[in-house]
């Protein structure tokens, strides 16, 4: 089975340009998790997917980040403008269902915002 | 609100030694507890985990017991290798809010 696919992996920008990261989750995985770590810090949930609709993004910084999905399988989210704090990994996760505990995560989108 | 603690790191051993990382959580339901594992330039993978209290989860030799009477969750193995080195987060999930909190990470370097 193949896991939780991100792309790039690496990406290095400066500060007020945009950005986007993709994700494809395990195939059949309904919901989809956007992270974010940054350096030194466990991840914390950006946005939350059930299918293609949004359930959770009270984290997200809406001003600049946005995310969609669909089609409900695959993934982009978007830093429009980045500033310097947007420097993290950007974790891309996936699930069976909303209720189901156990998440699989991709290798995640390194970011430099200089 | 709900909030996951580990021990700061790093945490270096040497091989045969044994580990435990320290985790405490707060949370106000009847949260089910994980450790997942961050090898270099990967993502995080399930390490163990455990539902309810005083369940013991346990994969690759590290265990780790949910302890509702202390708010814990610590992570033990009785040897750790050269291939443990990686980072470890404690991390709860509710069914309340489906999240999961993380905790901060603690680095384990083990020697040869």
């Amino acid at each position: 089975e193949a896991g939780v696919a991100q792309s790039p992996r690496y990406k290095i920008i400066e500060k007020r340009q945009s950005v986007a990261f993709w994700c494809n989750p395990i195939s059949g995985h309904a919901t989809l998790y956007w992270y974010q770590q940054i350096l030194g810090q466990g991840p914390k949930l950006l946005i939350q997917f059930q299918n293609n609709g949004v359930v959770d993004d009270s984290q997200l910084p809406k001003d600049r980040f946005s995310a969609e999905r669909l089609k409900g399988v695959d993934s982009t989210l978007k830093i429009q403008p980045a500033k310097l704090e947007d420097s993290a990994v950007y974790l891309c996760a996936s699930s069976t269902s909303r209720g189901q505990e156990t998440q699989y995560f991709g290798p995640g989108t390194r970011l430099l915002v200089l | 609100g709900d909030s996951v603690t580990q021990m700061e790191g790093p945490v270096t051993l040497s091989e045969e030694a044994f580990l435990t990382i320290n985790c405490t959580y707060t949370a106000t339901g009847y949260p089910s507890l994980f450790w997942y594992v961050q090898y270099p330039g990967e993502g995080l993978q399930l390490l163990l985990k455990a539902t309810k209290a005083d369940d013991k989860g346990s994969n690759k030799g590290f265990e780790a017991t949910y302890r509702k009477e202390t708010t814990s969750f610590h992570l033990e193995k009785g040897s750790v290798q050269v291939s443990d080195s990686a980072v470890y987060f404690c991390a709860l999930f509710t069914s309340g809010t489906y999240k999961y909190i993380f905790g901060t990470g603690t680095r384990l370097k083990v020697l040869a």
